[in-house]
């Protein structure tokens, strides 16, 4: 079974410039999440999907972050325009209800290394 | 407010010997512990649960501890594997997984060979 998938791994720009980052969660998962980990911390919650309802965005600073999950597959994630503050590690998560499980195990993508220059 | 806490940023033990990591908690509404493994340059990975019901729980080699009164976790690795070298997160949810997961800021775990 593919994991969860994200482009691209790395990106370099310069402060004010756009970035958008990609994401296919493993098939069949209708739960999608965004998170940013920033250098030294643990990852934190930007935005839920359930299939392509963002269910919570309380943490989307919506002034210059915007996502989008089209279809309720495949999301993507923009910053317009970027600042310092937001170089970051960027996951993407998905998840399943599990039979007999409390929990839905979350499933993490590779993440993409943003740096803003 | 950083509401679960891993106050160790990094952990050295010798292959062989028990690994403690140790998580606190603030927040009284989380009712569902989680620990995730995190290798450089990979996302985290599941690793083991407990609920608040339960106070241990095990699976092979690790076994995490909850004690409610104290808002204290530890995840426990014994014995410890050179490939047990990682990042290990503590997370946290409310409403039985049904809520975000908040994580700590992680514990930087080196087996020594």
């Amino acid at each position: 079974e593919a994991g969860v998938v994200q482009s691209p791994r790395y990106k370099i720009i310069e402060k004010k410039q756009p970035v958008a980052f990609w994401c296919n969660p493993i098939s069949g998962h209708n739960t999608l999440y965004w998170y940013r980990q920033n250098l030294g911390q643990g990852p934190e919650l930007l935005i839920r999907y359930e299939n392509e309802e963002a269910v919570d965005d309380s943490q989307l600073p919506k002034d210059r972050f915007s996502a989008e999950r089209l279809k309720g597959v495949d999301s993507t994630l923009k910053i317009q325009p970027a600042e310092l503050g937001d170089s970051a590690v960027y996951l993407c998560a998905s998840s399943s209800p599990s039979k007999g499980s409390m929990l839905n195990e979350q499933f993490f993508g590779p993440g993409t290394r943003l740096t803003v220059l | 407010d950083q509401q679960v806490k891993q106050n160790s940023p990094s952990l050295s033990v010798q292959e062989g010997r028990i690994s403690i990591l140790n998580c606190d908690y603030t927040n009284s509404m989380f009712d569902y512990f989680l620990w995730y493994k995190k290798y450089p340059a990979e996302g985290p990975t599941f690793l083991i649960s407990i609920s608040s019901i339960k106070d241990k729980n095990e699976d092979g080699r690790f076994t995490v501890f909850l004690n409610k009164s104290a808002k204290h976790l530890s995840l426990h690795i014994v014995p410890s594997q050179p490939g047990d070298s990682a990042v290990y997160f503590c997370a946290a949810t409310a409403n039985f997984g049904n809520e975000k997961l908040t994580f700590g800021t992680g514990t930087r775990l080196t087996i020594i060979p």
